[in-house]
Parts: C-alpha cells; sequence; structure tokens
C-alpha cells in the first residue's frame, strides 16, 4: 500500500459527460502528479500540482483541468468526454516539487462508452 | 517523439535464472532514472533508481546499470522469482528537477516456475 489512495476505482460513462477523479496523497506529500495509461502505452504525464499550484503541464486536453486544494488532495476533471478517453488514471505523490521518487496509487478505471 | 524506449514488450525467464530488462533513451540530458514495477490492478511501485553519476546501484536482488554513452540502462534480477512477474516501467527525469519523469511503454515480465 503506497499511500495514495484514489476514488473511484471503476468509473463508466457516456460520451460528452463531465467526470471528477479524486486522489488523497501519502501524509507529508506536497506533490501530486496525474498520468494517463491507455491501452498499450506508457504513463503519459498530464499535470502536477505542488503544495496548491500548478507545476508542471504535460500532455493535458484543454478538455482536462485538475487542481490541489488547501487540504492537499487533488481533482482530475474530464469534461465532453470522448472513447479515447478510455484509460486508467494513476495519480501519484512526492515530498518534494521535483520529479524524484513518486508513489502511485491504485488508479481509476475510466470506460466512456 | 518517444524519448524513453522498451523495446521488448514482454520477457519469460525461468525461476531462479537472471532476468534483464532493457531501456534505450534519446535525451542525453536525463539526469536520473527509475524502474517501476506494476502488477494488475495496482498502481506502479517504485523499484530502484540511479544518478547519473553512477553506473551502477544495487539493491537486494535488484541492479540498475547505466550505459551514458549507448543511453542505455537495464535492470537485473538475480534469481527471478515467481513474484517478480510484472509489468516494469523505465522513467528518466532531466534537470531542473520539476520537468516531469518521462515513461516507457513497459515490459511484461513472466517467471516461470
Amino acid at each position: 500500500d503506497s499511500g495514495v489512495t484514489q476514488t473511484p476505482k471503476h468509473l463508466i460513462t457516456a460520451t460528452g459527460q463531465r467526470v471528477t477523479l479524486r486522489c488523497s496523497p501519502r501524509s507529508g506529500d506536497l506533490s501530486v502528479y496525474w498520468y494517463q495509461q491507455s491501452l498499450d502505452q506508457g504513463l503519459q504525464f498530464l499535470i502536477q500540482y505542488y503544495n496548491g499550484e500548478e507545476r508542471a503541464k504535460g500532455n493535458i486536453l484543454e478538455r482536462f483541468s485538475a487542481q490541489q486544494f488547501p487540504d492537499l488532495h487533488s481533482e482530475l476533471n474530464l469534461s465532453s468526454l470522448e472513447l479515447g478517453d478510455s484509460a486508467l488514471y494513476f495519480c501519484a505523490s512526492s515530498v518534494l516539487a521535483v520529479a524524484d521518487t513518486q508513489y502511485f496509487g491504485p488508479g481509476t478505471r475510466l470506460t466512456v462508452l | 517523439d518517444q524519448q524513453v524506449k522498451q523495446n521488448s514488450p514482454s520477457l519469460s525467464v525461468q525461476e531462479g535464472r537472471i532476468s534483464i530488462l532493457n531501456c534505450d533513451y534519446t535525451n542525453s540530458m536525463f539526469d536520473y532514472f527509475l524502474w517501476y514495477k506494476k502488477y494488475p490492478a495496482e498502481g506502479p511501485t517504485f523499484l530502484i533508481s540511479i544518478s547519473s553519476i553512477k553506473d551502477k546501484n544495487e539493491d537486494g536482488r535488484f541492479t540498475v546499470f547505466l550505459n551514458k554513452s549507448a543511453k542505455h540502462l537495464s535492470l537485473h534480477i538475480v534469481p527471478s522469482q515467481p513474484g517478480d512477474s510484472a509489468v516494469y516501467f523505465c522513467a528518466a527525469r532531466r534537470p531542473p528537477g520539476n520537468t516531469p519523469l518521462v515513461f516507457g511503454k513497459g515490459t511484461r515480465l513472466s517467471v516461470i516456475a
């Protein structure tokens, strides 16, 4: 158990809908990272927050947004969902802002029908 | 453009023998490399890392070798155990430290009893 929690575990929704994925980092970790893993793909970095502020941005679509709250949990919002958004979404956390060793949550499997 | 490549999607090894997982990278600016292991329905778990100032790092049965001139790293598992069966991801980071990790697509290792 990495100490990173993600909810929900599974999410099934329809095209055009909006969903919110939630992540709680390990106790004491200030950085939260979001990744997408599609079929046969590696982990694609989406976005990083450090202590409430956006720190780094990757290949995140404009339809996606994230935020980190004062209690350090983070939410990833996915809107106008398309079939191609079906993937595993992982959250990771680390103590520092530096992209060092990251601890991953169990992931949320999103299926868009 | 994939900067971190794991060219073998899968590898099968007999229990007790050595497993060698390979990773190539294209960006000579990368200064820190990590290996993660992922079981089904779980998030990736940090395994071992190496800084570019070293060429070898060992932790129990796991050793990572870095060949900077060849832009190649490898993970050796000796002896391999059935519990090592998982997907292994190679990741790399370039300075400054707030740039995100870049992951390969992973290699599925099967250790056969």
